[in-house]
């Protein structure tokens, strides 16, 4: 079955760090652009982050360049998102979204997402 | 920066049309790409490049572009098309993403 699954979310303190993993299965990762976009509780849609099938090219929202890092790891078929200083307003289910194909930053597959909760 | 403006929401009897809008500057330049996300589901891409359907979307659904206005276009609108809508762009002037805010669809 091709699907993406998303890990590593949970609650947090301001100004720590965590890593979300996503795991891709039924298709080649490598053959892909791969992208984050997380979704505030009750809000919309905003995307994080961006790379191009062999991390050539990386695209980060403004709001957290210089925070988050996204890489992968096309033999283990993964992408992670590295999220550090992390604040109130990060709080949100993150979603892996495939794209189409490269950089086309059109995301016909999506995970069910991973929810991190930043709190004291 | 580049800003899609999407109603919040909007009201439709069973087996009318819905036309949900996405205002931007010169949108009809631009691809528009648009979601369906039903709750707690992940988004689901119901149209591409304006006008595309993937495999498995039905035919009710479709879009247009033009100008500053890109349009979702729902047929004989069903209980089970009530969903929230997102408008999506690649803005190349500044290499970022951008989505709508999202219009919530309900069916009366």
């Amino acid at each position: 079955e091709v699907q993406l699954v998303e890990s590593g979310g949970g609650l947090v303190k301001p100004g720590g760090s965590l890593r979300l993993s996503c795991d891709a299965s039924g298709f080649t990762l490598s053959n892909y652009s791969m992208n984050w976009v997380r979704q505030a509780p009750g809000k919309g849609l905003e995307w994080v982050s961006s790379v191009d099938s062999t991390s050539t090219f990386i695209y980060y929202a403004d709001s957290m360049k210089g925070r988050f890092i996204i890489s992968r790891d096309n033999a283990k078929n993964s992408l992670s998102l590295h999220m550090t200083s992390l604040r109130a307003e990060d709080t949100a289910v993150y979603y892996c979204a495939r794209d189409v194909d490269s950089f086309n930053f059109l995301f016909d597959l999506w995970g069910r997402g991973t929810l991190v909760t930043v709190s004291s | 920066s580049y800003v899609l403006i999407q109603s919040p929401s909007l009201s439709v009897a069973p087996g009318k049309t819905a036309r949900i809008t996405c205002g931007g500057d010169n949108v009809g330049r631009k691809s528009v790409h648009w979601y369906q996300q039903k709750p707690g589901q992940a988004p689901l891409l119901v149209i591409y490049y304006d006008t595309d359907r993937p495999s498995g979307i039905p035919e009710r659904f479709s879009g247009s572009n033009s100008g500053n206005s890109a349009t979702l276009i729902i047929s004989r609108v069903g209980a089970g098309d009530e969903a929230d809508y997102y408008c999506q762009v690649w803005d190349s002037s500044t290499d970022r993403v951008i989505f709508g805010g999202g219009t919530k669809l309900t069916v009366l």
